[in-house]
């Protein structure tokens, strides 16, 4: 059973636009919702994370979105740049305990 | 560098052969981990130690044998290897189950 549920599977997005990715989740449970960026070859990398006390995260062109009452997030990304380029993953976790990964966004930014 | 090393990053090796992956935190965290991503991206939790204990051991054949001789070394051992274990792995660790650090990821090819 996915315990996050992440959407689109793919995504291209121009440059200087905005691209944005979801994720749901049922656990009420959970408290912690990182996003990962993983570029090919590499590991995935914490990119920004918030707890359900606020709705809304910003740091720089990232910002993720959190709906309690939907429990839903999502993560926008401003202006767009072809070095954004790279899979996203969405996580889920209760303080304490392992983390769920949503299924990944393959994110392409065109020049 | 304080980081999360795991070596070979590529491993290519022949259908029945047993190998070794090696994992070393610096961080000072005290859990670890080991993720299999597949071509699809999807990452799956393996096995997570807390400590030197066990303390996630998902659906993996027991083929596959995770070592932890002490708190920043986590090693994955692979017993009578298969074609669909061709993957790339990843070991991670954290300080509890925030603020996952991931390795570079081990690219295992089996022919």
């Amino acid at each position: 059973q996915q315990q996050v549920k992440q959407s689109p599977q793919s995504l291209i997005v121009q440059k200087g636009g905005i691209s944005i990715i979801n994720c749901a989740y049922e656990n009420t449970a959970f408290d912690y919702f990182p996003w990962y960026q993983q570029f090919p070859g590499k590991g995935p990398a914490l990119l920004i994370a918030i707890r359900p006390d606020v709705s809304e995260k910003k740091e720089g062109r990232f910002t993720i979105s959190f709906n309690k009452s939907a429990k839903q997030f999502s993560l926008h990304i401003m202006d767009s740049q072809p070095g954004d380029s790279a899979t996203y993953f969405c996580a889920a976790s209760q303080t304490g305990n392992q983390f769920y990964f949503g299924t990944g966004t393959s994110l392409t930014v065109i020049p | 560098d304080t980081a999360v090393s795991q070596t070979p990053k590529y491993l290519v090796t022949q259908m029945g052969n047993d190998k070794s992956i090696k994992c070393e935190q610096n961080l000072g965290h005290d859990t670890m981990y080991w993720y299999k991503q597949d071509s699809k991206k999807f990452l799956k939790i393996m096995f997570s130690y807390n400590n030197k204990e066990l303390i996630i051991n998902e659906t993996v054949p027991n083929r596959f044998s995770p070592k932890s001789p002490d708190k920043a070394h986590l090693n994955l051992h692979i017993n009578s290897l298969e074609l669909g274990d061709s993957a790339v792995y990843f070991c991670a660790s954290s300080r509890g189950y925030e603020g996952y650090t991931f390795g570079s990821g081990t690219r295992l090819t089996v022919v």
